[in-house]
């Protein structure tokens, strides 16, 4: 069945440091891809999408961008602010299916 | 922004009780899910809900659970005995409109089994 996989957690960093966290994915159709985003205390929130192969979704600072050839969609940003504390899940949704897999998330914590 | 409302947010119960968990989707929604997140632990589907019935449901949705949508604006989800495992965060999330492949989460009912 289809699957997520994120990298392991907690990352910790500090403010205006530089964001990875890997995403790859197994499906056996053609996947839109989602980053959502948990802050404490609050529900799942989208924080961007792909549809196709090479699109790149944006949002608030952060990107990724949909690569077919390594089943990934790395979650990038360039300068991380205390803010951005939270939980981040990567997720699919298969064509004609509208559930949505998701990974185990990423708690991130930027320092001051 | 619309959003979508969950109540309440904290359920205790005992094990072997029925409980009702209520959402409040996006108005304009047509699709209606529930997922759960034990602690630690992934989030998990468990079912969807198109024009009034059931268009999916994972292994975890079994006969101990089922959903409703009594009136034009609520979607429940009933766990009819509870059990210890069924402890959880339920999120429910509705889609529809121009975004239709975008699931707007509420912020969850933590379900705790005793």
């Amino acid at each position: 069945g289809d699957s997520v996989t994120q990298m392991e957690g907690p990352v910790t960093l500090s403010e205006e440091a530089f964001l990875t966290i890997n995403c790859t994915y197994t499906a056996t159709g053609y996947p839109s891809l989602f980053w959502y985003v948990q802050y404490p205390g609050e529900g799942l929130q989208l924080l961007l999408k792909a549809t196709k192969a090479d699109d790149k979704g944006s949002n608030k600072g952060f990107e990724a961008t949909y690569r077919k050839e390594t089943t990934s969609f790395h979650l990038e940003k360039g300068s991380v602010q205390v803010s951005d504390s939270a939980v981040y899940f990567c997720a699919l949704s298969d064509l004609g299916a509208q559930k949505l897999v998701f990974g185990q998330g990423t708690r991130l914590t930027i320092n001051p | 922004e619309p959003e979508v409302t969950q109540t309440p947010s904290h359920q205790v119960t005992q094990m072997g009780q029925e409980v009702i968990l209520r959402c409040v989707p996006i108005s304009n929604h047509l699709y209606f899910y529930w997922y759960r997140q034990i602690l630690g632990q992934k989030v998990e589907f468990l079912v969807s809900f198109y024009n009034n019935e059931i268009s999916e449901k994972s292994e975890i949705f079994d006969d101990q659970f089922s959903v409703e949508r009594p009136d034009g604006s609520n979607f429940t989800l009933k766990i009819r005995s509870t059990k210890l495992e069924d402890s959880a965060m339920y999120f429910c999330a509705s889609s529809g409109g121009q975004r239709w492949d975008e699931q707007f989460f509420g912020p969850g009912t933590r379900l705790t089994v005793l």
